[in-house]
């Protein structure tokens, strides 16, 4: 079975620029999570869609973070502008239903550094 | 609002000792709670998964337990390995609010 796949692994840019993530889940998982992990923290949810409805965002910075996931498979991350704090690695993962006592299983990550 | 803390934050220990490692919460309503492990550079890769009426869940050498009314759970590693390093986080799961992080332990076995 393939695991949740994430795109690009690593990423520089500069403050005030744009950036975009995507995540490809596992086949069949209908809920998915995109987590912020700050160096030396736990992670962070910032928005939980089960399939392409926004369950949970909360903790999403809306001014300037965006998420979709168009047709309830893959998701699209997207900081505009970035800032200094925004260096963080974000996490994607996926479940198969959240109201079951179901695990999550993690991407590797996207590591961001803003300059 | 769920506030999770792991002590200790770092431990250096030689192969082959026991271990424990601690999470503490202050919302007990969990459904559930998560042990993951971390590697560098890597996502996180789920170990255990306790649900709030039991008190104990074991895997291979791992073996974790949970009291919910204190807000506690434990983590125990036996006969530790070079292997285990890695950072270990525990992730209490209050419904319909999904899981909260700890900060993490993080663990060096030395051969």
């Amino acid at each position: 079975e393939a695991g949740v796949a994430q795109s690009p692994r690593y990423k520089i840019i500069e403050k005030r620029q744009s950036v975009a993530f995507w995540c490809n889940p596992i086949s069949g998982h209908a809920t998915l999570y995109w987590y912020q992990q700050i160096l030396g923290q736990g992670p962070k949810l910032l928005i939980q869609f089960q399939n392409n409805g926004v369950v949970d965002d909360s903790q999403l910075p809306k001014d300037r973070f965006s998420a979709e996931r168009l047709k309830g498979v893959d998701s699209t991350l997207k900081i505009q502008p970035a800032k200094l704090e925004d260096s963080a690695v974000y996490l994607c993962a996926s479940s198969l239903d959240p109201a079951s006592t179901d695990t999550q299983y993690f991407g590797p990550g996207t590591r961001l550094t803003v300059l | 609002k769920q506030e999770v803390t792991q002590i200790p934050a770092a431990l250096s220990v030689p192969e082959g000792e026991n271990l424990v490692l601690n999470c503490s919460f202050t919302d007990s309503a969990i459904y559930n709670l998560q042990w993951f492990r971390q590697d560098p550079g890597k996502g996180l890769t789920s170990l255990l998964l306790i649900q709030s009426s039991q008190r104990e869940q074991t895997s291979g050498r791992l073996n974790a337990s949970l009291d919910k009314s204190s807000g506690r759970s434990t983590l125990y590693i036996a006969a530790s390995q070079p292997g285990d390093s890695a950072t270990y986080l525990c992730a209490p799961d209050n419904y319909g609010q999904n899981f909260v992080f700890g900060p993490g332990t993080r663990l060096s076995v030395l051969p």
